[in-house]
């Protein structure tokens, strides 16, 4: 079954506590992005990545690392959490990047105290 | 930087009643996605609008494409409690999605 596997669906943490939210897909897609869902706020993108190797910014980074070693794999690393950084997280992949189809992982709700 | 503003933010509606979100974009969008999130669930992609003034309906859902790629529609025709969720719309860039606020339906039975 074609899908994006989050892990850990749920998570409460201190702040400062580094901690990885683990992201794969059995697609084979090029094209994989992190994004965060804020009441009010919509989902904003924090990491993208385009393909092995190959990741950039999007429009909330700060406090954010990723890396796509393989493909199947794109982890989002929390340094150093803060309370600011409570949200529900959203894993997400397509073929490639522009004109296709997303499929979201089921995501990570974190709280950050 | 680009923005994609939605409205409304919440929408109740009585089950039957028709309803409508709109999606503006600061910026001309090559392509626009719609997608559906049912509460307590992950976003489900629903259709893709790619011309201008494009129209393309799935059943009780229209969907539309502005004129000038700015600017879109979701009108659902006499809701029912199934259509419950956040329907958010996307523009894509290069490599990046800008996703709108989102619209909050409820559908009171």
């Amino acid at each position: 079954e074609a899908q994006v596997t989050q892990n850990p669906r749920y998570l409460i943490t201190v702040t400062g506590k580094k901690l990885t939210v683990t992201c794969s897909q059995n697609m084979n897609h090029e094209y994989m992005s992190w994004y965060r869902q804020d009441p009010g706020l919509g989902l904003r993108q924090i990491y993208y990545s385009m393909n092995v190797e190959v990741t950039d910014k999007g429009d909330v980074p700060e406090g954010y690392k990723v890396s796509r070693k393989e493909k199947r794999n794109f982890p989002l690393i929390l340094e150093s959490p803060s309370p600011n950084q409570t949200s529900l997280y959203f894993c997400a992949s397509s073929l490639r990047a522009g004109k296709n189809i997303q499929y979201f992982g089921a995501g990570t709700r974190l709280s950050v105290l | 930087g680009q923005q994609v503003m939605q409205i409304p933010q919440y929408q109740h509606v009585q089950e039957g009643e028709d309803f409508t979100t709109y999606c503006n974009s600061s910026t001309t969008l090559s392509n626009i996605q719609w997608y559906k999130q049912r509460p307590g669930g992950h976003p489900v992609f629903l259709i893709q609008l790619v011309k201008s003034g494009e129209v393309k309906k799935q059943k009780r859902l229209t969907f539309q494409f502005g004129e000038a790629k700015k600017n879109s529609s979701l009108h659902i025709t006499a809701t029912q409690t199934t259509d419950v969720g956040t329907y958010f719309c996307a523009g894509s860039g290069t490599y990046k999605y800008i996703f709108g606020t989102g619209t909050r339906l409820k559908v009171l039975a």
